[in-house]
């Protein structure tokens, strides 16, 4: 079956814009995480959906956020970009969260550069 | 607090040798899971393993292996007989079970980088 996918896998942005990224999840999989990785901060949690509701959030500020349509597709949106904002943007799906004690499976990434 | 320790930032060996990524955690749960992700450089983070805090046997999958003592707290992954393509970021993840609260999260190592030079 498909695995999880990600759109759009790179792009640029300019200091103030906003940008929103998609994530569609395995088949069958009702939840979805999104995590930022950079290279000093390694993977941080920003949140999880399930069932088109935030189960959980991480530290990040406000101008994160996101939501999960009936279908489980995710989509998370930064406002005000900033140039730390630069990273991968990783999207997981499970069966219903690892804490349950499913496996998570990751989507390739969004690379989004902040100019 | 939950915590997730990859003490080995980066590793290099040339191909063959066989290879131990570390990974200790902490936990005051009883029910736990634990998880190896592998992160090539395209970046999709590729799952390795899944193992639950009551089965303490050791995994062997083809040149990996898995050695999960509860008694120190680590879960350590070798790989035998290293090869070019084993070449990526490794993190080790730590998942609470369902009855620990309403603050639940996949806990991650920050990683360890493993360079195979041929």
């Amino acid at each position: 079956k498909a695995g999880v996918t990600q759109t759009p896998r790179y792009l640029i942005k300019t200091r103030g814009q906003q940008v929103t990224l998609s994530c569609s999840p395995i088949s069958g999989h009702r939840s979805v995480s999104w995590y930022q990785q950079t290279p000093g901060q390694g993977l941080q949690f920003l949140f999880e959906y399930f069932s088109e509701t935030q189960r959980n959030k991480g530290n990040f500020p406000g101008r994160f956020s996101g939501r999960q349509f009936s279908n489980s597709r995710s989509e998370m949106n930064v406002s005000t970009l900033e140039l730390g904002d630069s990273a991968l943007y990783l999207c997981a799906s499970s069966l219903a969260g690892a804490v349950s004690g499913n496996t998570i499976y990751f989507g390739e990434g969004s690379w989004l550069t902040v100019v | 607090a939950q915590k997730v320790t990859q003490a080995q930032t980066e590793i290099s060996v040339v191909e063959k040798e066989d290879v131990t990524l570390d990974c200790v955690y902490e936990t005051r749960d009883t029910t736990y899971y634990l998880f190896w992700y592998k992160q090539p450089p395209s970046g999709e983070l590729v799952f390795l393993i899944r193992r639950n805090s009551f089965d303490e046997q050791n995994e062997i999958s083809g040149r990996y292996s898995w050695n999960f003592q509860k008694s120190t707290s680590s879960f350590n992954f070798t790989i035998t007989a290293s090869q070019v393509v084993d070449s990526a970021v490794y993190f080790c993840a730590l998942s609470e079970a369902e009855n620990a609260g309403n603050n639940r999260k996949l806990i991650w190592g920050l990683g360890t980088s493993l360079a195979v030079n041929p």
